[in-house]
C-alpha cells in the first residue's frame, strides 16, 4: 500500500459525460501528478500540482482539468467525454517537487460507452 | 521534449536466472530515473531509482546501472522467481519540470518456474 488513495476504482459512463476522479496523497506530500495508462500511449503524464498550485503540465486534453484543494487532495475532471477516454488513470504523489520518488495509487479505471 | 526507449518489450525466463531491460533517453538533462514494477490490476510500484551522479545502485536482487555519456540505463534483476513476473516501467524526469515521469513503453517480464 503506497499511501495514496483513489476514488472510484471503476467508473463506467457514457460518451458525452463529465466525471471527477479523486486522488487523496500520502500524508506531508504537497505534490500530486495525474498519469493516464492506456494500451496504444502507455503511461503519459498529464498534470501536476505543488501544494495547491499548477505546477508543469504535459498532454492533457483541454476538455480535462484538475486542481488541488487546500487539504490537498486533488481532483481531475473529465468532460465531454470520448470513447478514447478510456483508460486507467493513476495519481501519484511526492513530498516536493522536481526529481522526487513519487508513489502511484491504485488507480480508477474509467470506461467511456 | 524528453523521449524514453525501453527494450525488450516481452521478456522470459527461466526462475534463478537473471533479467536485463534497458532504457535510453533523449535529454541530457534529465538526472533522475526511477524504474516501477506494475502487476495486474495494480498501480506502478517503485522498485529502485537512481540519480545521474552516481553510476550504479543495487537493492539485495535489484540493481540499476547508469551511463550518462551514452544516456542510457538497465536494470539487472538476479535470481528470479516466478513473483518477479510482472511489468516494469522506466522513466526519466527533470529537476527544471516539476518532475513530471516520462515513462518508456514497459518490459512484460515472464519468470517460468
Amino acid at each position: 500500500d503506497s499511501g495514496v488513495t483513489q476514488t472510484p476504482k471503476h467508473l463506467i459512463t457514457a460518451t458525452g459525460q463529465r466525471v471527477t476522479l479523486r486522488c487523496s496523497p500520502r500524508s506531508g506530500d504537497l505534490s500530486v501528478y495525474w498519469y493516464q495508462q492506456s494500451l496504444d500511449q502507455g503511461l503519459q503524464f498529464l498534470i501536476q500540482y505543488y501544494n495547491g498550485e499548477e505546477r508543469a503540465k504535459g498532454n492533457i486534453l483541454e476538455r480535462f482539468s484538475a486542481q488541488q484543494f487546500p487539504d490537498l487532495h486533488s481532483e481531475l475532471n473529465l468532460s465531454s467525454l470520448e470513447l478514447g477516454d478510456s483508460a486507467l488513470y493513476f495519481c501519484a504523489s511526492s513530498v516536493g517537487t522536481g526529481g522526487q520518488t513519487q508513489y502511484f495509487g491504485p488507480g480508477t479505471r474509467l470506461l467511456v460507452l | 521534449g524528453e523521449n524514453v526507449e525501453q527494450h525488450p518489450s516481452t521478456l522470459s525466463v527461466q526462475e534463478g536466472d537473471s533479467a536485463v531491460i534497458k532504457c535510453t533517453y533523449s535529454d541530457s538533462a534529465s538526472n533522475y530515473f526511477p524504474w516501477y514494477k506494475q502487476e495486474l490490476g495494480k498501480g506502478p510500484q517503485l522498485i529502485i531509482d537512481i540519480r545521474s551522479n552516481v553510476g550504479e545502485k543495487k537493492d539485495q536482487r535489484i540493481a540499476v546501472t547508469l551511463n550518462k555519456t551514452a544516456k542510457h540505463f538497465s536494470l539487472h534483476i538476479t535470481e528470479t522467481q516466478p513473483e518477479d513476473s510482472a511489468v516494469y516501467f522506466c522513466a526519466a524526469s527533470m529537476n527544471n519540470q516539476g518532475g513530471k515521469l516520462i515513462f518508456g513503453q514497459g518490459t512484460e517480464l515472464s519468470v517460468k518456474p
